[in-house]
């Protein structure tokens, strides 16, 4: 079965200053991946996805996410940090058939 | 397009009542995929329709039941509500569901069922 771990349950960073929010997954074949974001009160809404094209995927608002294979990784980033990016964040691997597998999420904080 | 509508947004009731929930897909998509959100559990697959017919189930018991019409819309329902049914009831629209997650997928903003 897949799986997602996301290292960082709370991430703080400065407005300006960059944002990385890491995820490792499990998967027993070619995983599609992606990254989500809630803010409270909110439904998901995707910021990125990987399905096996390109390693480097970039998403909506700046940010945008690698797929290393070797390391089982797809980490987050985004160059810039902004008041309105302070939310709460998920990775995402699609199991078989249609379901999803969310990571425990990542809360992140920008502080101005 | 119009996205993703769940209706109602919030909803209180009754240990022991039984509730529905409504989602309309994006139009177009016939999968349509329902998670539960709580602050223990986060979120977790429910299960998942596709052309009137289930497709896929998580680990949740009988309970919670669901259905889709012809026009993909489509509604979960709870039985005999329980205190630690409390959530924010997300539902996910996809085009297909032949792929894995190649269309993507567009959630809803949620319902909020609290049970007393």
């Amino acid at each position: 079965a897949q799986s997602v771990t996301q290292l960082d349950s709370h991430v703080s960073v400065s407005e300006g200053t960059p944002v990385l929010l890491r995820c490792n997954y499990s998967s027993s074949y070619s995983p599609s991946l992606f990254w989500y974001v809630q803010h409270p009160n909110k439904g998901l809404q995707l910021l990125l996805k990987y399905t096996s094209a390109a390693t480097l995927v970039k998403g909506i608002n700046g940010f945008e996410a690698e797929f290393k294979k070797s390391e089982t990784s797809f980490h987050l980033t985004k160059p810039s940090a902004h008041m309105s990016d302070a939310a709460e964040y998920f990775c995402v691997v699609s199991d078989k058939g249609n379901k999803l597998v969310f990571g425990a999420g990542t809360i992140l904080r920008v502080k101005s | 397009k119009a996205g993703v509508t769940q209706t109602p947004r919030y909803l209180i009731k009754t240990r022991g009542q039984q509730v529905t929930l409504s989602c309309s897909p994006i139009s177009g998509h016939r999968s349509v995929s329902w998670y539960q959100q709580t602050p223990g559990q986060g979120l977790q697959f429910l299960f998942e329709y596709f052309s009137e017919t289930q497709r896929n189930k998580g680990n949740f018991p009988g309970r919670f039941s669901g259905r889709q019409f012809s026009n993909s819309r489509s509604e979960m329902n709870v039985s005999t509500l329980e205190l630690g049914d409390s959530a924010l009831y997300l539902c996910a629209s996809s085009l297909d569901s032949s792929h894995k997650g190649e269309y993507g997928y567009t959630f809803g903003s949620g319902t909020r069922l609290t049970v007393v």
